[in-house]
């Protein structure tokens, strides 16, 4: 069964900083990742998918990468902002599995 | 649109009782999913519907559940009889499109309690 792990589970920074935020999962049969946001007592919030083909997607100051064979992702952040600080899932369409793996989050604090 | 609307938004029952959690998607998308997010095993994808149909319950925990969606308005979930161990927030998503990576709307979960 894919197993997704996000390392570590909370990151402090101050205001202004840039921060990555790493996905590993075991299995590198998948169609795609996707990078999800989750506000305390909330829903998640899709940011950024990446196809298996691809090596990485931007979004404003979001920029994710894939590195399928290593079974690798980052999400960076760039000039991190207070209210950026919620937890960063990740999640893995994997082939034939008709199924999302998830991986348990990182809680991000940005201090002001 | 006001977005996925699930209820209730906290239940709190004993274990052996019947429960039903409810959603209702986004007008016109066409894929609900359900999830649920414990801290020990974090979000995972219990069923999803595409135009109505059950696609995939492998996620389904056990024979105790069970989801239904008898239109593209409404779907529900019930644990029957439920646990302590079903204490979680239960999350309802959908989408417009049927792929599972299309851009998912979450509703604001139910917070289900067992004692």
């Amino acid at each position: 069964k894919q197993e997704v792990t996000q390392i570590p589970a909370a990151l402090s920074v101050p205001e202004g900083e840039n921060l990555v935020l790493n996905c590993s999962f075991t299995d590198s049969a998948i169609y795609n990742l996707q990078w999800f946001r989750q506000d305390p007592g909330k829903g998640l919030t899709s940011l950024l998918l990446i196809q298996s083909s691809q090596r990485e997607q931007t979004s404003g100051r979001l920029n994710a990468s894939l590195d399928k064979s290593s079974g690798r992702s980052t999400l960076y952040i760039a000039a991190s902002q207070p209210g950026d600080s919620a937890t960063y899932l990740c999640a893995v369409d994997q082939t034939g599995a008709n199924n999302l793996f998830f991986g348990t989050g990182t809680r991000l604090t940005v201090i002001p | 649109d006001a977005g996925v609307i699930q209820s209730p938004r906290h239940e709190v029952t004993e274990m052996g009782q019947e429960v039903t959690l409810r959603c209702k998607p986004i007008s016109g998308h066409n894929s609900l999913f359900w999830y649920r997010q414990t801290m020990m095993r974090g979000l995972e994808l219990l069923i999803y519907f595409n135009n109505n149909v059950p696609i995939d319950d492998s996620g389904m925990p056990e024979d105790r559940f069970s989801a239904k969606m008898p239109n593209a308005s409404f779907s529900t979930l019930k644990i029957q009889p439920s646990e302590p161990r079903d204490s979680a927030v239960y999350f309802c998503a959908s989408s417009r499109g049927l792929a599972l990576t299309d851009t998912q709307y979450f509703g604001p979960g139910t917070r289900l309690t067992v004692l």
